[in-house]
């Protein structure tokens, strides 16, 4: 079986603050993601990556950047934490067949 | 920017009925998955389309996807409990991404 993980289930942070979101899976897969879920607005991707060290902004970049550095693993970064970035966090990765598996989520808040 | 609505938001419905869920786009998906979350989780993948016309089962879960690839439907059968949550279409398009809808959130009611 696929398995994602994310470093926190739950995480608590103060406005300014750099916060990091971890994400590893271990299925060797090219492509990983990182999407934040907010209620009405569904899943918006935030970054990807098609390979190590290449990134590709998705439709909300704004506020964060991302660091692949081993192929396993892909990491969110808010370089300073604001109240609107407080949300549920998912990490998801694939192969080249499109196919998505996601991570159990970080639920952020941000005060 | 791909679309996808589905529909209905929200339903309810008591143990043993059948129910059905839509997801329509205007676009052209290459795939179409389907997910189910529960709260406070990652959305777990029950099925991946390919075909247009395709049809597959999941014990009492049936997908389709439409036959010009532009929505899909999960049909449920004898609904129970255990199959309350927010389901999510997703369409595949592009170089690996995925548009997703908001979902539809079924309640089992025992």
């Amino acid at each position: 079986d696929v398995k994602v993980t994310q470093s926190s289930r739950y995480l608590v942070k103060r406005t300014g603050e750099k916060v990091f979101l971890e994400c590893v899976q271990d299925m060797d897969h090219e492509n990983m993601f990182w999407y934040r879920q907010d209620p009405g607005l569904g899943l918006r991707l935030i970054y990807f990556s098609y390979d190590v060290k290449m990134k590709e902004k998705g439709d909300i970049p704004e506020g964060y950047s991302v660091s692949r550095e081993k192929k396993e693993r892909f990491s969110l970064i808010l370089e300073s934490a604001s109240t609107n970035q407080t949300s549920m966090y998912l990490c998801a990765s694939s192969s080249s067949l499109h196919t998505q598996y996601f991570g159990p989520g970080t639920r952020l808040t941000v005060l | 920017t791909q679309l996808l609505e589905q529909s209905p938001q929200f339903l309810s419905i008591q143990e043993g009925e059948n129910l059905t869920v839509y997801c329509n786009s205007s676009s052209v998906f290459s795939s179409l998955q389907w997910y189910r979350q529960e709260p406070g989780e990652g959305p777990v993948l029950l099925v991946t389309v390919v075909t247009g016309g395709e049809v597959k089962k999941l014990k009492r879960l049936t997908f389709q996807f439409g036959d010009a690839r532009k929505d899909s439907s999960l049909h449920i059968t004898a609904a129970q409990p255990g199959d309350t949550g927010l389901y999510l279409c997703a369409g595949a398009y592009g170089n690996n991404r995925l548009a997703f809808g908001k979902g539809n959130q079924v309640v089992v009611i025992p």
